[in-house]
């Protein structure tokens, strides 16, 4: 039972324009979500995270948006950059643990 | 930052034998630690939950007696694959945590794994 998903596996987006990363859940306990970046054999990186009271968090050129209601949220990457190239896992956390439940990831091809 | 290392980055193995993966905090105690397994183009999933002096806990279909898992210090975690199996290769990651209240993981390089 895939709690997180991610059903895009793919995504190509042109430098400079905007890349928009789409992630469901099913489970209502979830309350902090976390958007992290991985590169071929090489552990996550940390990107972004955003907790349950919000549904708005903005860091630089990242932004991720939750919709409590629909059980989505997106990171939003503007302007898109070649580095950016690499594959995003969100990730959620139910209350009373601080276990991550991964997606899928999406592999985001930035092209110059 | 929290730099988090794993060692080693990646190992091959015969069939049967043993092999032990080290996660180290290199600029934080780490209350918690965590292993996950990578199969290729899949999710991270998380195998097991590891506190400083006290006993893993494994998720729902992880073997104890496969996967050994030892915190024998606040910096310091292992994973023991025991008669490792080809269906054991994977890309084998650890996080840690800060303290037991905080919601962000660091996570290190990973381990590339394979069972021949």
């Amino acid at each position: 039972d895939q709690q997180v998903k991610q059903n895009s596996p793919s995504l190509s987006v042109q430098e400079g324009r905007i890349s928009i990363l789409n992630c469901d859940y099913t489970n209502s306990m979830f309350d902090y979500f976390l958007w992290y970046k991985k590169y071929p054999a090489e552990g996550p990186t940390f990107l972004i995270s955003i907790s349950s009271i919000k549904d708005k968090n903005e860091d630089g050129r990242f932004t991720v948006f939750l919709n409590k209601s629909a059980k989505h949220l997106s990171l939003h990457i503007v302007p898109s950059q070649p580095g950016d190239s690499a594959v995003y896992f969100c990730a959620a956390s139910r209350e009373g643990t601080y276990k991550y439940i991964f997606g899928t990831g999406t592999r985001l091809k930035v092209l110059a | 930052g929290a730099v988090v290392s794993q060692h080693p980055s990646r190992v091959i193995c015969k069939s049967g034998t043993s092999v032990k993966i080290e996660c180290r905090s290199l600029d934080f105690q780490a209350t918690t630690m965590f292993w996950y397994r990578q199969f290729p183009k899949k999710s991270l999933m998380l195998m097991a939950t590891s506190n400083e002096g006290s006993k893993a806990t494994y998720e729902q279909g992880v073997e104890k007696d496969k996967f050994l898992i030892n915190h024998a210090s606040l910096t310091l975690s292992t994973l023991t694959v025991t008669s490792a199996h080809p269906e054991d290769s994977s890309f084998y990651i650890c996080s840690a945590t800060r303290d037991a209240a905080s919601y962000e993981q660091y996570f290190g390089p990973g381990t590339r794994l394979t069972v021949t």
